[in-house]
């Protein structure tokens, strides 16, 4: 089975931060990789698909990049909406999250 | 506006089967793949498993066993049952769509989650 870590698991940022997440399979995923923002209460919200496509409607500050087994989730400018848990997610496994909080 | 919709019962006792539907209004229901996701309060997301429209599926290997996914397309709903229940069952459980992308006419899988229901917590306590 692929096992997928994230790390940071806590990221402690100020709004307008440059921030970056880092997602790592256990082997080779190609761009099979999907990054999600969670808020408490609420379903995740698919930001990123295949590595770096981002969602329709999902603000252009989100980027996402890697292939292979490293992949990463930029937020180039962090807003005060921003703070949640990222999830990555390789098909059938999801990474533990990095929640993301104020600083 | 795709919307899903799910319901089902929220507590149940030791050895109970786990009982939830997933209606999709908005957009076509053939060409996807529809998910179960769960989430234990307080961790991380845990693929349950999927259907598409013609009723072929795939399952976790861990839940496996004890799962069963059905898809009534006269309706456009899709069902999860897990059965013999324990606490570690307990959880918000989420339906939701795959995302696809069209390239020249043909569809192809992202493998991720475009479309999620609004969450059903389940408890499971004798």
């Amino acid at each position: 089975d692929i096992q997928m870590t994230q790390s940071p698991s806590t990221l402690s940022a100020s709004v307008g931060d440059r921030v970056t997440i880092t997602c790592r399979a256990s082997q080779s995923i190609s761009s099979w990789l999907a990054w999600y923002q969670q808020k408490p209460g609420k379903a995740p919200k698919l930001l990123i698909y295949k590595a770096s496509s981002l969602e329709s409607g999902v603000p252009s500050r989100f980027s996402g990049s890697g292939s292979g087994t490293e992949f990463t989730l930029t937020i180039s400018s962090l807003q005060p909406d921003d703070f949640a848990t990222y999830y990555c997610q390789h098909r059938s496994t999801f990474g533990p999250g990095t929640k993301v909080d104020i600083k | 506006q795709v919307q899903l919709q799910q319901w089902g019962a929220g507590l149940l006792k030791p050895s109970e089967t786990l009982s939830l539907t997933c209606a999709v209004y908005g957009g076509s229901f053939s060409g996807y793949y529809w998910s179960w996701i769960r989430q234990p309060p307080g961790k991380g997301l845990e693929w349950i498993g999927e259907i598409n429209h013609s009723g072929s599926t795939n399952y976790n290997p861990s839940l496996k066993s004890r799962v069963t996914i059905s898809v009534d397309t006269s309706k456009n709903q899709f069902s999860l049952k897990l059965s013999s229940v324990t606490a570690a069952d307990t959880a918000v459980y989420y339906c939701a769509r795959e995302r696809i992308t069209m390239v020249r006419g043909v569809i192809i899988r992202t493998y991720s989650f475009d479309y999620w229901g609004q969450g059903t917590l389940v408890t499971v306590s004798s």
